[in-house]
């Protein structure tokens, strides 16, 4: 069965620190498609990524950036010279057939990011 | 432009009432979907459909009924509220599964 694991729950960093949240997952699917998602304290859910399992480069979107390893299946998301309004919930999800293409999300990692 | 509008916002419910969570969506998207969010569990899907009058279980759907009789609505149904039911819900919309979901701002739901 498809599976998200976001082992780390909660990360507190200082501002400017460049801070790693991992994400590993597991799908039987060759084609799926793997998302990063922010929810700030207002609760809202923001796209932030979307990769598809034949695109291995990495991306790199201002102080974001996102490495995709098939080999270990991880799409891992770096902040460099992180900020106070970094500071969020953030969640890996994967879209593959065997939940009927909807998204499996992991549990979260709660970015605190302190001045 | 108003994107994927969940209402109402709040709710308090007695256990075994019922009531219908709204979702609407005017992006003409196919896919629509049902979460409930939990502390320390991620989003989890409870229903989802890929057109009008198509839906089809997710993860956790027992507790719970929705129907597609449109493109723009997918209401959810709790036909006898539990507090296992306390929760934020989240509906979802978009062009299909390689594309980014758009959701709602939630639904915070209570149930005494």
């Amino acid at each position: 069965a498809q599976k998200v694991t976001q082992a780390q729950t909660e990360i507190s960093v200082v501002e400017k620190e460049d801070v790693t949240l991992d994400c590993v997952y597991e799908t039987r699917d060759t084609t799926y498609y793997l998302f990063w998602y922010k929810q700030p304290p207002s609760g809202e859910l923001v796209f932030l990524i979307r990769r598809n399992s034949f695109d291995e480069q990495n991306e790199i979107s201002g102080r974001y950036s996102w490495n995709f390893q098939k080999s270990t299946s991880s799409f891992n998301f770096t902040i460099t010279a992180s900020q106070v309004v970094d500071s969020a919930v953030y969640f890996c999800a994967l879209s593959d057939i065997n939940a009927g293409n909807m998204l499996t999300f992991g549990g979260g990692t709660r970015l605190m990011v302190k001045p | 432009n108003a994107g994927v509008t969940q209402t109402p916002k709040f709710q308090v419910l007695k256990t075994g009432q019922s009531m219908t969570l709204q979702c609407a969506q005017d992006m003409n998207h196919e896919y629509m979907s049902w979460y409930r969010q939990d502390p320390g569990m991620g989003l989890r899907l409870i229903h989802y459909s890929v057109g009008a009058g198509i839906t089809d279980q997710g993860e956790v759907p027992n507790g719970y009924n929705v129907s597609r009789s449109t493109t723009e609505d997918f209401p959810l149904r709790l036909l006898s509220a539990a507090p296992s039911q306390t929760s934020v819900y989240f509906c979802a919309s978009g062009w299909d599964r390689a594309q980014p979901q758009h959701f709602g701002d939630g639904t915070r739901l209570s149930i005494l």
